[in-house]
């Protein structure tokens, strides 16, 4: 699987939006766009995937770079809810089997 | 609905030990997987199935075995514990694979001293 490069840790207001970045330059075109969260002491959660578009539902929204090789999660309105570990996970395998690399610690600031 | 659930939540054994984690789903799904997580890493993925009777290795899948003769279980199987198996571990199932969203238990904490 393609490795990614996101920021170790990331700091945000309350209510503010908080971007994601996430660098994928060897992504293949087969290469799904997978985004998971992991809250303190708690099992990953998914948040969003994608593969070629941009990408919403309630929990955020994934914005993919044209040529791939980039993507941003946005979360539009920190909670404090939303402090936790983000992980950037590209898959081409067929089984989901998801390569979690160190991910970005968010942290909201009231 | 309960999703995936784990047991036990927390365990200590001895070296030498054996035991299994037990994985249950009751979303009907046919890949489930086992990750594993040191503390302040990602996750490193040991087994997964794709369905009934059919299991495959992970990247760390030494020291472990697992089984799946059921849709809804996958347990994960420790013998002769390590103190380098001292991890908190994690199951997963999803109905697509890669095209899909996993569910995770909420892990179970093993120490072993």
């Amino acid at each position: 699987d393609a490795k990614t490069t996101q920021p170790n840790s990331m700091e945000s207001n309350e209510e503010e939006p908080v971007h994601l970045p996430c660098n994928h330059s060897t992504i293949s075109g087969t290469d799904y766009i997978h985004w998971y969260r992991q809250l303190p002491s708690q099992g990953p959660e998914y948040v969003i995937h994608g593969l070629t578009s941009n990408v919403n539902n309630r929990m955020a929204s994934l914005a993919i770079a044209e040529d791939r090789k980039s993507s941003t999660l946005i979360l539009h309105r920190a909670t404090l809810r939303d402090a936790a570990v983000y992980y950037c996970i590209l898959t081409t395998d067929s089984w989901g089997k998801l390569q979690f690399g160190a991910g970005t610690q968010v942290v909201v600031t009231p | 609905n309960a999703g995936v659930t784990q047991t036990p939540k927390f365990r200590i054994l001895k070296i030498g030990q054996s035991m299994t984690l037990q994985c249950a789903q009751d979303m009907n799904h046919n890949y489930m997987y086992w990750y594993r997580q040191d503390p302040g890493m990602g996750l490193k993925l040991i087994y997964y199935s794709v369905g009934a009777g059919i299991t495959d290795k992970g990247e760390v899948p030494n020291g472990y075995n697992v089984s799946r003769s059921t849709t809804e279980d996958f347990p994960l199987r420790l013998e002769l514990a390590a103190p380098s198996q001292t991890s908190v571990y994690f199951c997963a199932s999803s109905f697509l694979g890669s095209t899909g969203e996993l569910f995770f238990g909420e892990g179970s904490r093993l120490t072993v001293l």
